[in-house]
């Protein structure tokens, strides 16, 4: 079966400092993969999508960075983190050989900026 | 990026009865998916239904259903016989032909005993 694993659970960071925010998914092949953003009393926002290795689409230009360098392993990234970076990071996958599959979610990352 | 509306921030319900949740969308695209997800406290992400825009048929999964409504752009989640374990934060979200995913602002959903 598939998995994904996301990490660290929670991250306390100072601000200016660097971020990185790992995700993998097991179990299966070219997954299409996300990065989402969940501030408080706000939904999910698509900052990074990538359908494979080394191809990254950014949904929302800002102070982050994404990078996926195997095939199941997506990294979101920050050289100088700021305090509105505080918030929930989800990283999820999707199945690329389907088409009627949904995306599946890591436990996220509980990030504050301070 | 498509647009996801979610119009009621928070909802409650008693145990046993019926809520409907809304959700509107805005797209071009004829060709699409929606979902809703379920985030109890836990914050873990559960799908709870899907409907493939091409379809009329409305989905349904046990006690979830949902109101479909392709030229209003409309996809309203019904719960009933509501129970405790429902409550939690709902996500109406639409996957466009990339693949892109975008999620509502979410319904925070009470569940009253």
């Amino acid at each position: 079966s598939q998995t994904i694993h996301q990490w660290p659970a929670t991250l306390v960071q100072p601000v200016g400092s660097p971020l990185s925010l790992e995700c993998t998914v097991e179990g299966t092949s070219n997954p299409n993969l996300y990065w989402y953003r969940q501030a408080a009393g706000r939904g999910l926002q698509l900052l990074f999508y990538s359908v494979g290795i080394g191809q990254i689409s950014s949904e929302v230009p800002q102070n982050l960075s994404a990078s996926r360098p195997q095939d199941r392993q997506f990294i979101l990234s920050s050289k100088k983190l700021l305090l509105s970076d505080s918030g929930f990071y989800l990283c999820a996958w999707k199945n690329s050989y389907y088409l009627n599959t949904e995306a599946f979610f890591g436990q996220g990352t509980r990030l504050t900026v301070v | 990026a498509q647009t996801v509306t979610q119009s009621q921030p928070e909802m409650s319900v008693q145990e046993a009865e019926t809520v409907t949740l809304s959700c509107t969308y805005d797209t071009s695209e004829s060709d699409y998916y929606l979902f809703w997800y379920k985030q109890p406290p836990s914050r873990q992400m559960i799908l709870v239904i899907r409907q493939e825009a091409y379809k009329q048929q409305n989905a349904t999964e046990n006690r979830f259903s949902v109101n479909f409504q392709k030229a209003a752009k409309s996809f309203s989640l019904k719960i009933s016989d509501s129970q405790l374990g429902d409550a939690a934060m709902y996500f109406c979200a639409y996957r466009n032909t990339g693949n892109q995913f975008y999620f509502g602002t979410g319904t925070s959903l009470t569940v009253i005993p």
